[in-house]
């Protein structure tokens, strides 16, 4: 399996909207609708926050979002809060069926 | 509430094996599909393997393939992942989810660690 590719950290003043990339192929993000997004604190397990590229849990904020073009998928978060700093990673399905999860992203509010 | 809590994580050494449990509650067990989801200590998140609801569909990691079987006991609401010829490599935490639709992995537990070494 090859890492979907997403930068390794992101950072932004409170209040403020960041937004997370997460590139792969024809193969995975660009083939389905089957990206999802999770959320992980230090030493806490992985939180699912968006699913099908858009689609968001309930119980999940509503500053969170996604989209996808093309080969690349995006994770915005508006309105930054301090809670938000964590470990962000995507995940797709891909054409060997299997699962790919990008490389992590580090949030930082600064 | 929905639950799953991963056991029987240790110290095992290369070449051994391991089995590990998944205890699933607060759903309906057999109508979701599960996975196996690992992380290397301070790496990303690596899937592993994932059973369809029934038992009959199994899908691995190039990374595991021949080596982990995943299987589940729907009479028990539990999974396991049969863990043969382990490598120093395959440390990590290991976390099994419910999937949700298609191969979203919602509730997750807080894993349990398998360390492989001499």
């Amino acid at each position: 399996q090859s890492a979907l590719t997403q930068p390794a950290s992101v950072s932004g003043s409170p209040g403020q909207s960041i937004t997370i990339s997460c590139t792969g192929t024809n193969s995975d993000v660009g083939g389905y609708n089957y990206v999802s997004w999770y959320q992980q604190h230090p030493g806490k397990a992985p939180k699912l926050i968006i699913y099908e590229v858009s689609n968001r849990p309930s119980g999940v904020s509503n500053r969170f979002s996604g989209s996808k073009s093309g080969n690349t998928a995006s994770l915005t978060i508006s309105g930054l809060q301090a809670e938000d700093e964590a470990d962000y990673y995507c995940g797709s399905y891909t054409s060997r069926s299997t699962l790919d999860f990008g490389t992590g992203t580090k949030v930082t509010v600064l | 509430e929905v639950q799953v809590l991963e056991s029987g994580g240790g110290l095992v050494q290369p070449g051994g094996s391991l089995r590990l449990s998944c205890a699933a509650s607060g759903f309906t067990f057999s109508h979701y599909a599960m996975t196996w989801v690992r992380q290397a200590p301070g790496k990303g998140l690596e899937w592993v393997s994932l059973l369809s609801g029934s038992g009959g569909d199994t899908y691995y990691a190039d990374s595991v393939k021949g080596r982990f079987t995943i299987s589940r006991d729907n009479s028990k609401n539990t999974l396991y992942l049969q863990m043969n010829s382990l490598r120093t490599e395959d440390t990590a935490v290991y976390y099994c989810a419910q999937v949700r639709g298609i191969w979203t992995f919602d509730y997750w537990g807080q894993g349990t660690l398998v360390t492989v070494s001499s």
